[in-house]
């Protein structure tokens, strides 16, 4: 079946710098949407990104989509504390498949 | 409001007592699912249902069943807990039917002893 890869797994940065999560599918996708889950909290939608080669951005966070869509990218520029939490990619085939698959997601953490 | 309802949040049971765990959303949303998150492991889609009384399974269905006879509730059913479905469960909907931009409830976190 299809597999998201995410890395890194955890990633520990000082307020200001900046941060990127990587997912890789093992078929193309459809689509690929962006999760964001706080600490004791449940997924919230950030984005979704369908058009090969896409690009969007969301103030500090800028989501791409490879050109072959089977990889994306979710950019942080000049963390803050308010990013705290897990992201989460999660990618849709199509081609008659209504299945969504997640990746492990990257557990992000901001030091003050 | 908006919003996907999950009950129970918390549930703490013994192997082999049949348990439901209820979505509902009032969203008029086609799609809906079921996940289990654990740690390590991330997300992963149990059952998804595209519309009233179509149903498929997700990567883990085993052990669940799940039905959907109205659009706007879709429970979980647990024939026969055993302690590796102990696990944090989400629900999820969406509009149109497919897998689109996902409404996530509360979360019940289940302990099956």
């Amino acid at each position: 079946g299809q597999q998201v890869m995410q890395i890194p797994q955890y990633q520990h940065v000082q307020e200001g710098e900046d941060f990127t999560t990587y997912c890789n599918s093992s078929t193309t996708l459809s689509n690929i949407q962006w999760y964001k889950q706080r600490p004791g909290g449940h997924p919230v939608f950030l984005i979704q990104l369908v058009k090969s080669g896409e690009v969007k951005k969301q103030k500090r966070l800028t989501f791409q989509f490879g050109e072959a869509k089977k990889n994306s990218s979710l950019h942080i520029t000049a963390t803050q504390t308010t990013d705290v939490g897990t992201y989460f990619c999660a990618g849709h085939s199509g081609a008659g498949s209504y299945q969504l698959t997640f990746g492990k997601g990257t557990k992000l953490s901001v030091i003050p | 409001e908006a919003q996907v309802t999950q009950n129970p949040r918390y549930l703490i049971t013994v192997t082999g007592k049949k348990l439901t765990v209820t979505c509902s959303q009032n969203m008029n949303h086609e799609y809906m699912s079921w996940y289990r998150q654990d740690p390590g492991l991330g997300l992963r889609q149990i059952y998804y249902s595209m519309n009233v009384e179509v149903t498929d399974k997700g990567d883990v269905p085993e052990g669940y069943k799940v039905s959907r006879k109205e659009k706007r509730n879709f429970p979980l059913i647990l024939e026969s807990p055993s302690p590796n479905q102990t696990s944090l469960y989400f629900c999820a909907s969406s509009n149109g039917g497919g897998p689109r931009e996902q409404y996530f409830g509360p979360g019940t976190r289940l302990t099956v002893t």
